[in-house]
Parts: C-alpha cells; sequence; structure tokens
C-alpha cells in the first residue's frame, strides 16, 4: 500500500528566507506526486505534480519540488517566502493501479515571521 | 474549462437533524468523485469516492452515506448528525489517470451544535 510522511507538523520562516517541505512516500515504483497549498478556509490548490521525465519540477508561485528515488522523497522548496504563503501543505501520492486514488500527508502548516 | 461547485460554504446544524451537502463538476464527463473531511487542526481523511453513477467506495464506517444521482453530482447525507461531524468537508473530482491529480472545492464548514 502507498503511504505519505510529513514529518514537519509546523514549521515558522522568516519572510525572505528559503523554505524547505519534507515528504517520504511509500510505493515500490514510481509514483504520481503532488503538492497542495492550502489557505484558511478554502479547498486545495494544486503547486506542482511529478509522475515522469525531470526530476526537478516547476511549480506556481514560485515552489519546485525534486523526486529522489533513492530517498522516496518528493520535497518542496521556494527560495524566498513571501508572507502570502502562510497556509498548510500537503503532499500526496498516488498510482493509476490502485483504483487512481491519491493518499495524503497529514500536511504542514507553514507559519511566516515578519 | 472544468469547475467545480460546492456548496453551502458554512453550516450550522443542531445535533440529531438530517445533512444534504452538494458538489457538482461542470466541463468534463464521468469524474472520479470524492468526499473528503478535515478535523479541526487534522489531515484529509477520504469518507466516499464514486468511479460512476450509482457506484459508492465508502472507507470509513460511520453514519454519513453518498450517493451520485447524476453523472456530475456528488451529494454527501446524514439522517442524523452527531457531534464529531463537525468539520471542514471538501470534494473533489479527478479524471480515469492520475496525472492532472485532483481538484477540489472550496469546502463547505460544517458545525453541529
Amino acid at each position: 500500500a502507498q503511504s505519505v510522511t510529513q514529518p514537519d507538523i509546523h514549521i515558522t520562516v522568516s519572510e525572505g528566507a528559503s523554505l524547505e517541505l519534507r515528504c517520504n512516500y511509500s510505493y515500490g515504483a514510481t509514483p504520481y506526486l503532488f503538492w497542495y497549498v492550502q489557505s484558511p478556509g478554502q479547498g486545495l490548490q494544486l503547486l506542482l505534480k511529478y509522475f515522469s521525465g525531470d526530476t526537478l519540477v516547476q511549480g506556481i508561485k514560485g515552489f519546485e519540488a525534486e523526486f529522489k528515488r533513492s530517498q522516496s522523497s518528493f520535497n518542496l522548496r521556494k527560495p524566498s517566502v513571501h508572507w502570502s504563503d502562510a497556509a498548510e501543505y500537503f503532499c500526496a501520492v498516488g498510482n493509476n493501479n490502485a483504483g487512481n486514488m491519491l493518499t495524503f500527508g497529514g500536511g504542514t502548516r507553514l507559519m511566516v515571521k515578519p | 474549462s472544468q469547475t467545480i461547485h460546492q456548496w453551502p460554504a458554512t453550516l450550522v446544524q443542531p445535533v440529531g437533524s438530517p445533512l444534504s451537502l452538494e458538489c457538482t463538476v461542470e466541463g468534463t464527463s464521468n469524474p472520479n468523485l470524492y468526499w473528503y473531511r478535515q478535523a479541526a487542526g487534522r489531515g484529509l481523511q477520504l469518507l466516499f469516492y464514486s468511479v460512476g453513477i450509482g457506484q459508492i467506495s465508502s472507507e470509513v464506517p460511520q453514519n454519513l452515506s453518498a450517493s451520485r444521482p447524476q453523472d456530475r453530482q456528488f451529494i454527501l447525507s446524514s439522517k442524523k448528525l452527531l457531534l464529531s461531524d463537525s468539520g471542514f468537508y471538501l470534494c473533489a473530482w479527478g479524471q480515469g489517470r492520475l496525472n492532472y491529480g485532483y481538484t477540489f472545492g472550496s469546502g463547505t464548514r460544517l458545525t453541529v451544535v
């Protein structure tokens, strides 16, 4: 069965600092990997995805993520955080052989200090 | 383009009252549909999913039920709400393959009092 772990429940960074949110997955083959962002009281918005090709993927809002098969990781990064990036971030893993189901991590809440 | 609508945005219901949350998708056909719940400070819990009209799979036994009366309509219901049903309910749709992930609605905040 596939699973996702986001080890950091809360992260606080200063505005302008770099950011890395960790995501580790468990799945035998190459999975479909996603990062979503959720602002308070809102639905989830897709930031970026990976399922093949270049292992460094670019997303919206200046985010990027790198797929590392050897580490079973798909960490989200941003070089300079803006106050508007404060939100909850969810990593998800899926595969087309499991009913097209996505499994979500528990989420990481990002707070940005001025 | 495809859009997903979810309503109402907020709902306050007394314990023991019925519930009906509706989700509709536009601009696509035969979507996979999903209901998730977020309790306060918690992650996403998959409640139900559907791959076609009348086809509902339940992930968690509870006093909620789901129905799909039309291709692009997904309804979450309860006959009698419990306090523990409070939370943020999200509807999502996906295509037959995962290339595009899921698209989520804007959610319904349900408070059972």
